[in-house]
């Protein structure tokens, strides 16, 4: 069965720093495009980034380009987000996402972690 | 940036009522549409993928139809764990990835 575990959230000041991590297990992870989607308190759902199953190709919402840092350690099962220069708009619970389809970067999120809240505030 | 437009943004339906929620997309997206359900304080889980194909294990009352810019999500007759809040998604042309703002379906 297909398990994502988000962990790292929690309260951040304007302009500090988190790194969201995500354990997977129970699938091939070093195949699966893994993504980033994040939902602010009441509201829906927004795309933050991806990275390919190779690591090659790496996408990330305009909305946090240059401050959001994606990244995956195959040997390790694990996805991370580095999360610089935040703001009180990036408040939201992040939710790890699986590509439904292996070797491929197709963007149907088949399974999703139970998400992490990050909470930026003064 | 293709936009993804809901409606209703709120449903009210009964238990064993058909329910039908519109998706429509600001160009064309082939039939790369996935829909979500949401319940409260959980992740969402995918419905339907390619505009209607069933993920794993989801009822067959739930059918996804459409193309281009138009979509259909249909649930035939609710039951009472079908009360939650449905986003679909286009993957289409990306990035961005965009979802729409969702429509809830709510109890009457």
């Amino acid at each position: 069965e297909v398990h994502l575990v988000e962990s790292g959230g929690g309260l951040v000041k304007p302009g500090g720093s988190l790194r969201l991590s995500c354990a997977a297990s129970g699938f091939n992870f070093r195949f699966y495009t893994m993504n980033w989607v994040r939902q602010a308190p009441g509201k829906g759902l927004e795309w933050v980034s991806s990275i390919a199953y190779s690591g090659v190709y790496i996408y990330y919402a305009d909305s946090v380009k240059g401050r959001f840092t994606i990244s995956r350690d195959n040997a390790q099962n694990s996805l991370y987000l580095q999360m610089n220069n935040l703001r009180a708009e990036d408040t939201a619970t992040y939710y790890c996402t699986r590509d439904m389809v292996d070797t491929s970067m197709v963007a149907e999120f088949d399974s999703w972690g139970q998400g992490t809240l990050v909470t930026v505030s003064s | 940036e293709i936009v993804m437009t809901q409606s209703p943004a709120t449903l009210s339906m009964s238990p064993g009522e058909r329910a039908t929620l519109s998706c429509r997309a600001s160009q064309s997206v082939s039939s790369d549409l996935a829909w979500y359900q949401q319940k409260p304080g959980q992740a969402p889980r995918l419905l339907i993928y390619g505009a209607s194909t069933r993920a794993t294990g989801v009822p067959a009352r739930f059918s996804g139809s459409g193309s281009g810019t138009e979509f259909t999500l249909i649930i035939s007759s609710l039951q009472s764990e079908d009360f939650a809040i449905y986003y679909c998604q286009q993957y289409k042309d990306w990035p961005p990835l965009t979802f729409g703002g969702g429509t809830k379906v709510e109890i009457k």
